[in-house]
């Protein structure tokens, strides 16, 4: 059975820092590594989407990385702002296209 | 561009009474339709998914049921509710089994 692992739970940082959010999973069968947002009381909003063959994806301050292998991915914010404070998911979805989750970790950037 | 949207957004129901959430993803054919549920603070747990009309796949045994009567229309639903059913629902949508994940905004079900 998959299990996907978000460290740390929650993160605290002042605003400009570079950071780096964790996520690892147990099975390296994978089709893809997907990470979102989600904001309180509201859906997740995909970020990244990393395909099994890949090794990273980029997109404006953000940059995931993929090694499968090792079951492990990170998500790098660059600069970071007020406006990212949220709270970041990964998922990994397997052979039969069902997906699983982190419980995620919860990032507050202070200004 | 492909929409999803679910409904209502917020629901309070007393324990024992029936449910029904709806949610339809416009711009796409065949998708992949999924029901999840977040408990506060944590990650989410499938409950349910559908490659096709009719097709449903039951991932938790528990109290409630899904049903896709057509192509892009996924319905979440109860003939009683309990109590642990309380949580934040959503509805997702993919092209095929290794395509990206798009949610729908979320149904909050309040059990009392």
């Amino acid at each position: 059975k998959q299990e996907v692992t978000q460290i740390p739970a929650a993160l605290s940082v002042p605003e400009g820092e570079n950071l780096v959010l964790n996520c690892s999973f147990t099975d390296s069968a994978i089709y893809n590594l997907q990470w979102f947002r989600q904001d309180p009381g509201k859906g997740l909003t995909s970020l990244l989407l990393i395909q099994s063959s890949q090794r990273e994806q980029t997109s404006g301050r953000l940059n995931a990385s993929l090694d499968k292998s090792s079951g492990r991915s990170t998500l790098y914010i660059a600069a970071s702002q007020p406006g990212d404070s949220a709270t970041y998911l990964c998922a990994v979805t397997g052979n039969a296209g069902k997906s699983t989750f982190g419980d995620g970790t919860t990032l507050t950037v202070k200004p | 561009s492909q929409t999803i949207h679910q409904w209502p957004a917020t629901l309070v129901q007393p324990v024992g009474s029936p449910l029904s959430l709806e949610c339809t993803v416009e711009g796409t054919s065949n998708p992949n339709l999924y029901w999840y549920r977040q408990a506060a603070g944590r990650g989410l747990q499938l409950l349910f998914y559908s490659v096709g009309i009719g097709q449903i796949s039951s991932e938790v045994p528990q109290n409630l049921s899904a049903s896709r009567p057509q192509d892009r229309q996924f319905i979440l639903s109860s003939k009683k509710l309990l109590l642990s059913d309380s949580g934040f629902y959503l509805c997702a949508w993919a092209a095929g089994r290794a395509g990206e994940l798009f949610f729908g905004e979320g149904s909050r079900l309040t059990v009392l």
